[in-house]
């Protein structure tokens, strides 16, 4: 089973600044890595797969990148409405999950 | 509008059997690839099972046998059918669409609803 291990747990930003959430895979996943954000009691939404394409919808500053072990997920600017949680997870070889990094408003 | 809504959660005994529902709207199940994740309590997002649009099932190692996926196209929904329930498997399970067959992102999913498997 392919291991995700995504930092750091917790995220502080202040608004407008850059947050940059990792991701890292035990072996190679290609790109074939997805990331998602989940708000409290709503559906989680997709915001990237193939590790950099913007899912429909998506706005501008979220930005994906990577491949092999190592991805990253960029929100340029902060808002407010940006606080969730967000996952990777990896479709290389079936499906795993990372633990979720939390991103907090400083 | 297009969205996925879960049903049929509940308290269940250990070594019951539950049947989950996803009523998908705004597209047709049959036509497209769905899945069922789960989130156990303070853990991780793990991925259930796969149901091809072609009826092709796939599942986790952790529910082989013990659980079902299916559909009914007549009624535009999802179904998980869980026996034989453990304790390890309670959890929110979210249903949730693949649109690809080779590559198993998903782009909609639904809210959850939670399964609770205790005595």
């Amino acid at each position: 089973e392919i291991v995700m291990t995504q930092s750091p747990a917790t995220l502080s930003v202040s608004p407008g600044e850059r947050a940059t959430l990792s991701c890292r895979a035990s072996q190679s996943v290609s790109s074939n890595l997805a990331w998602y954000q989940r708000k409290p009691g709503q559906a989680p939404r997709l915001l990237i797969y193939g590790a950099s394409t913007r899912a429909t919808g998506i706005p501008a500053r979220f930005g994906g990148s990577g491949s092999g072990t190592e991805f990253t997920l960029t929100i340029s600017s902060l808002q407010s409405e940006d606080v969730a949680v967000y996952y990777c997870q990896q479709y290389n070889n079936w499906i795993t999950f990372g633990q979720g990094t939390r991103l907090e408003i400083k | 509008e297009v969205q996925l809504v879960e049903s049929g959660g509940g308290l269940i005994q250990p070594g019951g059997s539950l049947r989950l529902s996803c009523a998908a709207s705004g597209f047709t199940v049959n036509s497209n690839h769905m899945s069922w994740v789960r989130q156990a309590p303070g853990k991780g997002l793990e991925w259930v099972s796969i149901i091809y649009s072609g009826d092709s099932t796939y599942y986790a190692d952790s529910v082989k046998g013990r659980f079902t996926i299916s559909r009914d196209n007549s009624k535009n929904t999802l179904y998980l059918q869980m026996n034989s329930l453990r304790a390890e498997d309670t959890a929110v399970y979210y249903c949730a669409r693949v649109p690809d067959r080779t590559y198993w992102y998903f782009d909609l999913w639904g809210r959850g609803t939670l399964v609770t498997v205790s005595s």
